[in-house]
C-alpha cells in the first residue's frame, strides 16, 4: 500500500502570504499526485493533477511541484476564499487511490 | 455542467446494508475517458476512497472495505450504485459520488450526503 503523509497538519496564515504544503508518499508514485481543496460542508474540489497541472478555473496563484516522493503545494498570495482544508491524493497504484490526511489552513 | 447527486437513507441499523444511488446529469456515464467512484468522509476527519466502476462494469474496490462493498451501474438511468454490508458506527460518514478521469483524479462531485449508524 502506498501511503500518503502531509505536513503541517494545519497552519494559521494571513491574507497575502505565501503557503507551502508539503505531501509525501511512501514509495516513489512518478508525478501521480493531485490536490484538492475542501472547505467546510462542501464537497473537495480538483486544483491540481499530475503534479503541476492547474485544473480549468482554479486560480493561477496555486502552483504544484514534485515528482517522486516529495509534492508541494503552494498559495502564492493567500486571499480569503482559500482558508480551506487541503488533500492530497496519489493514482500511481490506479485502479486504487489513497488521500493523503489534510492540512487545514485558517487565519492567523 | 455535469452533476452528480447522491441519494438514500440517511440513518441505517448496525449490521444492515447501507445503500446509495448516484444520479449523473448533464453527460453521459458511458464516457469512455472516465470511472464513476464513491468516496467517504467520517465527520471531522480525511477522505477515503471506497471503490470505482466503469460503465462496462469492472469494479475495484479499497482493499479494507472489498469484502462488504458492491458498486454497480445501470447505463439505461445514467445512475451507479454502492452498497456497503453489516455496517457499524465506523461507517457514519458523508459519502461523495465523484466522477473519475482514467488518469486517475476525481475532477467532479456530488455534494455528499450523511448517512448516520445507529439502531
Amino acid at each position: 500500500d502506498i501511503q500518503m503523509t502531509q505536513s503541517p497538519s494545519s497552519l494559521s496564515a494571513s491574507v497575502g502570504d505565501r503557503v507551502t504544503i508539503t505531501c509525501r508518499a511512501s514509495q516513489s508514485i512518478s508525478s501521480y499526485l493531485n490536490w484538492y481543496q475542501q472547505k467546510p460542508g462542501k464537497a473537495p474540489k480538483l486544483l491540481i493533477y499530475a503534479a503541476s497541472s492547474l485544473q480549468s478555473g482554479v486560480p493561477s496563484r496555486f502552483g504544484g511541484r514534485g515528482s517522486g516522493t516529495d509534492f508541494t503545494l503552494t498559495i502564492s498570495s493567500l486571499q480569503p476564499e482559500d482558508f480551506a482544508t487541503y488533500y492530497c491524493q496519489q493514482s500511481y497504484s490506479t485502479p486504487l487511490f489513497t488521500f493523503g490526511p489534510g492540512t487545514k489552513v485558517d487565519i492567523k | 455542467q455535469l452533476q452528480l447527486e447522491e441519494s438514500g437513507p440517511g440513518l441505517v441499523k448496525p449490521s444492515e446494508t447501507l445503500s446509495l444511488t448516484c444520479t449523473v446529469s448533464g453527460g453521459s456515464i458511458t464516457s469512455s475517458r472516465h470511472y464513476w467512484g464513491w468516496i467517504r468522509q467520517p465527520p471531522g476527519k480525511g477522505l477515503e476512497w471506497i471503490g470505482s466502476i466503469y460503465y462496462r462494469g469492472s469494479t475495484y474496490y479499497n482493499p479494507s472495505l472489498k469484502s462488504r462493498v458492491t458498486i454497480s451501474v445501470d447505463t439505461s438511468k445514467n445512475q451507479f450504485s454502492l452498497k456497503l454490508s453489516s455496517v457499524t458506527a465506523a461507517d457514519t460518514a458523508v459519502y461523495y459520488c465523484a466522477r473519475l478521469d482514467t488518469r486517475g483524479w476525481f475532477d467532479y462531485w456530488g455534494q455528499g450526503t450523511l448517512v448516520t449508524v445507529s439502531s
